[in-house]
């Protein structure tokens, strides 16, 4: 059973282009979460979602940044017209399922590293 | 509203000899809490985690970590380093009333020395 895939590992954009992040979860896995690292600090949450549904995007800068889980294909976090703050490892994970009030076990993809030029 | 605190940002220690990682919580609710092991350039790894069940919990690698809730502390423990547990360690909370959001913290970096 291979484990959460991101691609790519790693990508390099210049100021104001666009970065696509993919990230295909483990096999019967239908959550899916992105987190973002920035250099010296923890992950931060940035969006939960499941099959064509947002749950949660608390953690999501307020422009240029979206996401989604289509019902194919693999979930995009894209961030459009990227800044230097943008450079970070952006990671993604998925689960089977959460129920309220208890905890499924995220598995976390390698990471894609963004540095932006 | 939940956070996490990991009192040290670098931990060196020789090979061999036991490590000690700190963290402390604040939680609203009862927490469930973890640690993830993340090695350079790979993602993370969870080492053990609690959800109020037996205080000591025991992980994967060697690794344990004990639950004092009068302290709010969730300290990772190893008796005897080893040079492959030379890696980033995070903290983690779940609060029990939302979907399971996990909250980092800043994360403690282990050296070993031969």
């Amino acid at each position: 059973n291979a484990g959460v895939m991101q691609n790519p590992r790693h990508l390099v954009r210049r100021r104001g282009q666009e970065a696509r992040l993919r990230c295909s979860p483990m096999k019967g896995h239908s959550h899916v979460y992105w987190y973002r690292q920035l250099p010296e600090e923890g992950l931060k949450f940035m969006v939960y979602l499941q099959k064509e549904n947002i749950i949660d995007e608390s953690g999501m800068p307020k422009e240029r940044f979206s996401a989604e889980f289509p019902k194919e294909g693999p979930s995009i976090l894209r961030i459009q017209q990227v800044v230097r703050g943008d450079s970070a490892a952006y990671f993604c994970a998925s689960s089977f399922s959460t129920g309220e009030g208890s905890y499924n076990e995220q598995f976390f993809g390698p990471g894609t590293r963004l540095t932006v030029l | 509203a939940q956070s996490v605190t990991q009192l040290d940002s670098h931990v060196s220690v020789s090979e061999g000899t036991p490590v000690l990682l700190r963290c402390n919580y604040s939680s609203s609710y009862s927490p469930s809490l973890f640690w993830y092991v993340q090695h350079p350039n790979k993602g993370l790894q969870l080492l053990l985690k609690y959800t109020s069940a037996a205080t000591l919990v025991k992980g994967i690698n060697g690794f344990e970590a004990e639950f004092k809730k009068s302290e709010t502390s969730f300290h990772l423990t190893k008796p005897s380093a080893h040079m492959s547990d030379a890696a980033e360690y995070f903290c983690v909370v779940s609060s029990t009333d939302s979907w399971g959001k996990l909250q980092f913290g800043a994360g403690t970096q282990v050296v070993v020395t031969p």
